[in-house]
């Protein structure tokens, strides 16, 4: 019954490789987000899907490549991984349009690049 | 561009009172929002304020909002040693916009 789940949950991998992390929310929500938290906790937004179209995109390196099969899954795809890219990445969903609408935030996957 | 600030650390003794300042820039914010964060966790919402309110209380926390100075505070009566965390402020709107997050100020409570 978890509302947003993230696979998997620790990532240790070399530098060059190509990961993937996967995120899913049984809220029925529309809008999906992935933020980076960097060593100093920092969270910055780096993509947003809703309703499967991208609608936020910061700069970002494109070696990382969200993908939306439906509204319920987004996942994050990074390839050649690099020592900078280690973090811990969160997934969030929101639903609805107006209102608090609060975004609920998956587990976190800490990537380590090694 | 939207910018959220907030002090680093903070250390209080179990019993006492916390409070937690952020400043914002975004006067279109909608809502700005209190979230903790515990040790190897991911992010919970604890409160949060509309933009035309300037208090809320819930239980233990009271939250302060000054729309002029753009400045929210989160006040926790009775800091008990679960509390220590990194309490994150984020402000938003109700659209679709990701949340701005504060850097986070981690709370220390000393028993």
């Amino acid at each position: 019954d978890t509302a947003v789940s993230q696979t998997p949950k620790y990532l240790v991998t070399q530098m060059g490789n190509d990961k993937s992390i996967k995120c899913e929310q049984n809220l029925g929500h529309d809008t999906m987000y992935w933020y980076k938290q960097d060593s100093k906790k920092f969270l910055k937004i780096m993509f947003s899907y809703n309703n499967k179209e991208l609608i936020i995109n910061e700069t970002v390196p494109n070696r990382f490549s969200p993908k939306s099969p439906d509204k319920a899954h987004l996942n994050l795809h990074i390839n050649s991984l690099e020592l900078g890219d280690s973090a811990v990445y969160f997934c969030a969903s929101r639903g609805g349009f107006g209102g608090v609408r609060e975004q609920y935030f998956g587990p976190g996957t800490r990537l380590t690049v090694t | 561009g939207e910018d959220v600030e907030q002090s680093l650390f903070l250390s209080v003794r179990e019993g006492d009172s916390s409070v937690i300042n952020c400043t914002y820039t975004d006067s279109s914010s909608t809502y700005l929002y209190w979230y903790k964060q515990e040790p190897g966790a991911g992010l919970q919402l604890l409160t949060y304020i509309f933009s035309n309110m300037d208090m809320k209380q819930d239980q233990r926390l009271t939250v302060l909002l000054n729309k002029k100075d753009k400045h929210l505070s989160l006040r926790i009566a009775d800091t008990q040693t679960g509390d220590s965390a990194i309490y994150f402020c984020a402000e938003g709107d109700t659209g679709r916009r990701a949340l701005t997050f504060g850097s986070g100020t981690r709370l220390q409570v000393q028993p």
